[in-house]
């Protein structure tokens, strides 16, 4: 069980909004570690979609956006498309394992 | 953006080693610090190890530590991670990936990721 604590999965049809929550502890997000995000379509490398809690890569379109407070932060997608459909991880840091934590990842279904 | 490509994986026995590497290209290798992540045949991301742009600091996960070496040679753009004692567990698709900085990479994000490289562990 990852220190970071995503749901399994969300879902939603197209066109709506939905945010993915990832959960963590006063040794990682809590600690102000940046949080980023991670878009994972199957059988594909990961590819960066957030960083640094709101920040996007040039390509990423602002339909994604993400925020950070306390000890958790969240995804958001607005204007959902079938594209969209893949596994989202957040990562942060941990002091008290000195090292990079992955949350479980959750997996957005487009209805 | 830059381009990581990964080769070296395989069939391995359990107790056996093996040395994946991570070729870049179309980025400053030597200015950037380099991760491996692993993804267990449908499982989640799973980080390994981090290593600065110098090679001078190398931070590995609990899992790995002491049986894993990560590695690099900034005169051919290339990064290593040395797998020993290797058991099932360590079944997974290795991925390197760019760091976003030259400083402190475990803090600030992979911004470049490879297609990965096999390992199966397996008598």
């Amino acid at each position: 069980q990852s220190v970071l604590t995503q749901p399994p999965s969300v879902s939603g049809a197209p066109g709506q909004r939905v945010t993915i929550s990832c959960t963590g502890t006063n040794s990682n997000i809590g600690a102000a570690y940046d949080v980023h995000w991670y878009q994972q379509i199957s059988g594909r490398a990961p590819k960066l979609l957030i960083f640094t809690n709101n920040n996007r890569p040039s390509g990423v379109p602002d339909r994604f956006s993400a925020s950070k407070s306390g000890t958790s932060a969240s995804l958001t997608v607005v204007g959902l498309r079938a594209e969209d459909e893949a596994t989202y991880y957040c990562q942060s840091y941990d002091s008290g394992l000195s090292g990079v934590l992955f949350g479980g990842g959750t997996q957005l279904v487009v209805l | 953006q830059g381009q990581l490509v990964e080769s070296g994986g395989g069939v391995v026995q359990p107790g056996k080693s093996l040395r994946l590497s991570c070729a870049a290209s179309r980025f400053n290798f030597l200015n950037f610090g380099m991760h491996w992540v692993r993804q267990a045949p449908g499982k989640g991301l799973d980080w390994v190890a981090v290593i600065s742009f110098d090679g001078s600091e190398k931070y590995y996960s609990d899992s790995v530590k002491g049986r894993f070496t990560i590695s690099r040679d900034n005169s051919n753009n290339t990064l290593y991670l040395h797998l020993t004692s290797l058991t099932s567990e360590d079944s997974a698709v290795y991925f390197c990936a760019k760091g976003r900085t030259i400083y402190a990479p475990q803090y600030y994000g992979m911004d470049v990721w490879g297609q990965g490289t096999r390992v199966t562990v397996s008598s």
